[in-house]
């Protein structure tokens, strides 16, 4: 089982809906979840944190996190064209080094 | 907040020569930075543990004598890819550890795309 995973797609959404990033992780011990967007050719860009069990919202962008299920989702709403890039979940182990998940690749079709 | 930056941008540069990229945290300062390398539609992948003061630490199947790595200050990172071949053309990323949240927050820099002929 990979440390943290996630479905490659790619997620076709119309614009305007709400697109729906999953993530799993192995390890149980895990405190802090992040989510990078990516767009092609471009470095990650840090979208959200969470640390805490629920949902965390920021802009159009929620964070959920699922200690117990080991699963981190992110939502974005009102996705636009802008939004189509690779989404990479991470997860921190020992020494802050980031164990990612493949990324999902959402596009947003006008 | 939480600006890293990276220079150059790109290079291009002969086979067998040395080429330096530097990563600076902006306006914060990383104590740990970290060196990627990314191949067209693959994942990231991390090369080393910059610790400013210290050795860095790779990742196994990267040669520390071939991929130079120093952290002199806070702010500051450098790669050194050194004889570069055409293999290690790539797109190399560096992340800065910021104290946002728990502390252990990657900001990443632009990337530098390495181009060896």
């Amino acid at each position: 089982q990979k440390e943290v995973e996630q479905n490659s797609g790619p997620l076709s959404v119309p614009e305007g809906a709400i697109a729906s990033l999953n993530c799993t992780y192995s390890d149980r011990g895990s405190q802090s979840f992040f989510w990078y967007r990516q767009y092609s050719g471009k470095s990650p860009e840090l979208i959200m944190s969470i640390y805490s069990n629920g949902d965390k919202e920021d802009g159009r962008f929620t964070a959920q996190l699922n200690k117990a299920s080991q699963y981190v989702s992110l939502l974005i709403r009102d996705s636009q064209p802008s939004d189509s890039a690779t989404y990479l979940c991470a997860v921190p182990k020992a020494g802050n080094m980031l164990t990612f998940g493949g990324g999902t690749r959402l596009m947003v079709k006008p | 907040g939480a600006v890293v930056s990276q220079h150059p941008s790109w290079v291009i540069c002969k086979s067998g020569t040395s080429v330096k990229i530097e990563c600076r945290s902006l306006d914060f300062q990383a104590t740990t930075m970290f060196w990627y390398r990314q191949f067209p539609k693959q994942s990231l992948m991390l090369m080393a543990t910059s610790n400013e003061g210290s050795k860095a630490t790779y990742e196994q199947g990267v040669e520390k004598d071939k991929f130079l790595i120093n952290h002199a200050s806070l702010t500051l990172s450098t790669l050194t890819v050194t004889s570069a071949h055409p293999e290690d053309s790539s797109f190399y990323i560096c992340s800065a550890l910021g104290l946002a949240g728990g502390g252990d927050t990657q900001y990443f820099g632009p990337g530098t795309r390495l181009t060896v002929l």
